[in-house]
């Protein structure tokens, strides 16, 4: 398995209480992935990063922030958590995507309930 | 734009049985094609993926061969287990940084 981590694995919050969930990689790839998933929606994009301070939108990325300052970790901050911002999210790494490094590995999820 | 389509679930079957989950895609030039499963409480796995037409994605008794004249990547498995429970994910790749994914099909097994 990858070596991917995410933490909190599970966090309980307040509308409008700043959040960030963390993801750390142990395998040196250029590429990492924020994604939420929510039942009737499948997979959705938020954020990628294909380098250290290279970062871009994904399809649903109001609301939400992300960092990279180091290869190993990727950041995802929601300034002010919502409750549609209740979600389970997975962070995902891959190596060059362009060149035949595309399939991507998942880390094991962070469950966020905003109340 | 690139996207896939994968049937509509929860598909229900008893141990044992014939399984086919359904994937088409749409893409410009040539994709590679994933199928990616999710076991509950859990991250998503590569299961298997096909990086050109023809070939065959195998692994655990699961297989998929990319066909690019019908533009599909059906998943397919001889005699499913309860341990196969989980959600399924067809993907793919085009020329650009990101997976397009489907929107995940439910294969539920009773013994």
């Amino acid at each position: 398995d990858a070596g991917i981590t995410q933490s909190p694995r599970h966090k309980v919050t307040e509308t409008g209480t700043p959040v960030t969930l963390r993801c750390h990689q142990t395998e040196n790839h250029r590429y990492m992935y924020w994604y939420r998933q929510d039942p009737g929606h499948g997979l959705r994009l938020i954020h990628y990063s294909y380098g250290v301070k290279d970062t871009d939108k994904g399809e649903v990325s109001d609301g939400y922030s992300v960092s990279r300052s180091k290869t190993e970790d990727f950041l995802l901050t929601l300034e002010s958590a919502t409750s549609s911002q209740t979600s389970v999210y997975f962070c995902a790494i891959s190596e060059s995507p362009r060149a035949g490094g595309e399939t991507q590995y998942f880390g094991p999820g962070t469950r966020l309930l905003v109340l | 734009g690139n996207s896939v389509t994968q049937m509509e679930g929860p598909v229900t079957l008893s141990e044992e049985a014939f399984l086919t989950i359904n994937c088409t895609y749409t893409a410009t030039g040539y994709p590679s094609l994933f199928w990616y499963v999710q076991y509950p409480g859990e991250g998503l796995q590569l299961l298997l993926k096909a990086t050109k037409a023809d070939d065959k994605g195998s692994n655990k008794g699961f297989e998929a061969t990319y066909r690019k004249e019908t533009t599909s990547f059906h998943l397919e498995k001889g005699s499913v287990q309860v341990s196969d429970s989980a959600v399924y994910f067809c993907a793919l790749s085009g020329n650009t940084d990101k997976l397009i994914f489907g929107t995940g099909t439910r294969l539920q097994v009773f013994p």
